[in-house]
């Protein structure tokens, strides 16, 4: 097991631009997260799936942010007409139904110019 | 409102001396407690984790927490601290008995001097 990846490690885009972000669990865990980390703060939660379905969406997520989860496997987040503030670490983890913690992935460090 | 409370932001301390971050929080009944560790360029790792039970919980790396209900506090702490444990600290809750989501303090970075 290699643990929860996310690609690309850094993006940087103009703004305007639409970006998307890959995330791949541990293979054996049904929930998937996504979380945004702006320099000097903690992780604020964005989004989580239950296998393929989305259950819960923070109204930080603008109509600009989509989330996907197809097959209940990987995960994409996309984010239309990029912003200045936009600029984040985007963080994603995963859990087994059964337990409760989360791991997390390397994150994906947005820059939007 | 649901929240998380870190009071130090940047704490320094002595390699070898003890060390003890600590966590507030505020929650409608006792929630899931954790600890999380980031190092620079690295994704978040768990420390520990309190669900129920015996309130000192130990965890990775030589640290423990004690979850103190009268206080809303779940306190970090290590005996001797290394070097190799300089990185910022995020303490965070989630709900019992849900796989929701976390929400974390804003964090606490520990700097280790020789």
């Amino acid at each position: 097991d290699t643990g929860v990846s996310q690609d690309p490690r850094h993006k940087i885009t103009k703004r305007g631009q639409n970006v998307t972000f890959r995330c791949d669990p541990i293979s054996e865990h049904n929930r998937l997260y996504w979380y945004r980390q702006t320099l000097g703060q903690g992780p604020e939660f964005l989004t989580y799936f239950q296998n393929e379905a989305q259950l819960e969406k923070s109204r930080l997520l603008s109509d600009r942010f989509s989330a996907e989860r197809p097959k209940g496997s990987f995960s994409t987040l996309e984010i239309q007409r990029t912003e200045q503030g936009d600029s984040a670490m985007y963080l994603c983890a995963s859990s087994a139904i059964t337990g409760g913690e989360q791991f997390f992935g390397p994150g994906t460090r947005l820059t939007v110019l | 409102a649901q929240s998380v409370t870190q009071p130090d932001i940047h704490i320094t301390v002595s390699e070898g001396a003890s060390l003890e971050l600590r966590c507030n929080y505020s929650y409608g009944a006792t929630p899931y407690l954790f600890w999380y560790v980031q190092s620079p360029g690295q994704g978040l790792q768990l420390l520990l984790k309190y669900f129920s039970g015996d309130t000192l919980v130990q965890g990775i790396k030589g640290f423990e927490a004690e979850f103190k209900r009268s206080q809303s506090s779940f306190n970090l702490r290590k005996p001797s601290v290394h070097w190799s444990d300089a990185a910022e600290y995020f303490c965070a809750v989630g709900a019992p008995g849900s796989q929701g989501n976390l929400i974390f303090g804003k964090g606490t970075k520990l700097s280790v001097k020789p």
